[in-house]
């Protein structure tokens, strides 16, 4: 069974440039979430999706980050414009459940390792 | 609000020794889960093992267990048998269904020849 897939792997961009990222979850995972890991930090999850609807995005800049799962499948996450404190790792992961507990384990992709200069 | 607290930034342990990660959580919630995942230098990061509150052993997947200790909010990790690809982060995480899945800082865990 293929994993989640990320890419691009690295980016480097300036700031007040914009930047996408893609993921493609594990095949049939309805639940899909993004997170945002600054160095030396545990992840933060920025936005998590139920099929193409939003569950949680309260910690999403709205400001200048946004997000989209069309069609219930793949995602891309979007920075504009990007700021120095941007930089970080953005890691995508699906699971399969939603409701309660359920052992609902979530599996992650390799992520993107954005640097703003 | 959960919040998951790991101590150790740094441990070492020789290869083949057992190593214990630690991790302390708070929630209020009756209900929740507790997960262990493991990030190499590669970035990924790894579902190790995961402990329900409301399971009455401890977890166990292969090399490593869960130490779950209701009463003091604690679910360390041990890894026995350490292998030089041991070396990474690790990272503790608890879900309550209800808020986000919650990181702590992790430990850097160093196995050493």
């Amino acid at each position: 069974e293929a994993g989640v897939a990320q890419s691009p792997r690295y980016k480097i961009i300036e700031k007040r440039q914009s930047v996408a990222f893609w993921c493609n979850p594990i095949s049939g995972h309805a639940t899909l979430y993004w997170y945002q890991q600054i160095l030396g930090q545990g992840p933060k999850l920025l936005i998590q999706f139920q099929n193409n609807g939003v569950v949680d995005d309260s910690q999403l800049p709205k400001d200048r980050f946004s997000a989209e799962r069309l069609k219930g499948v793949d995602s891309t996450l979007k920075i504009q414009p990007a700021k120095l404190e941007d930089s970080a790792v953005y890691l995508c992961a699906s699971s399969s459940t939603f409701l309660g507990l359920a052992k609902n384990i979530q599996y992650f992709g390799a992520g993107t390792r954005l640097s703003v200069l | 609000a959960q919040k998951i607290t790991q101590t150790q930034p740094g441990m070492f342990v020789q290869e083949k020794e057992a190593v214990t990660l630690d991790c302390t959580y708070d929630t209020s919630d009756p209900s929740y889960g507790l997960f262990w995942y493991k990030q190499p230098s590669s970035g990924e990061m790894i579902f190790l093992i995961y402990q329900g509150s409301y399971d009455q052993q401890n977890a166990t997947e292969g090399r490593y267990s869960l130490n779950f200790q209701k009463a003091r909010k604690s679910a360390n990790l041990v890894i026995s048998a350490s292998q030089l690809g041991d070396s990474a982060m690790y990272f503790c995480a608890s879900w309550d269904g209800n808020t986000p899945l919650v990181f702590g800082k992790g430990t850097r865990l160093s196995v050493i020849a």
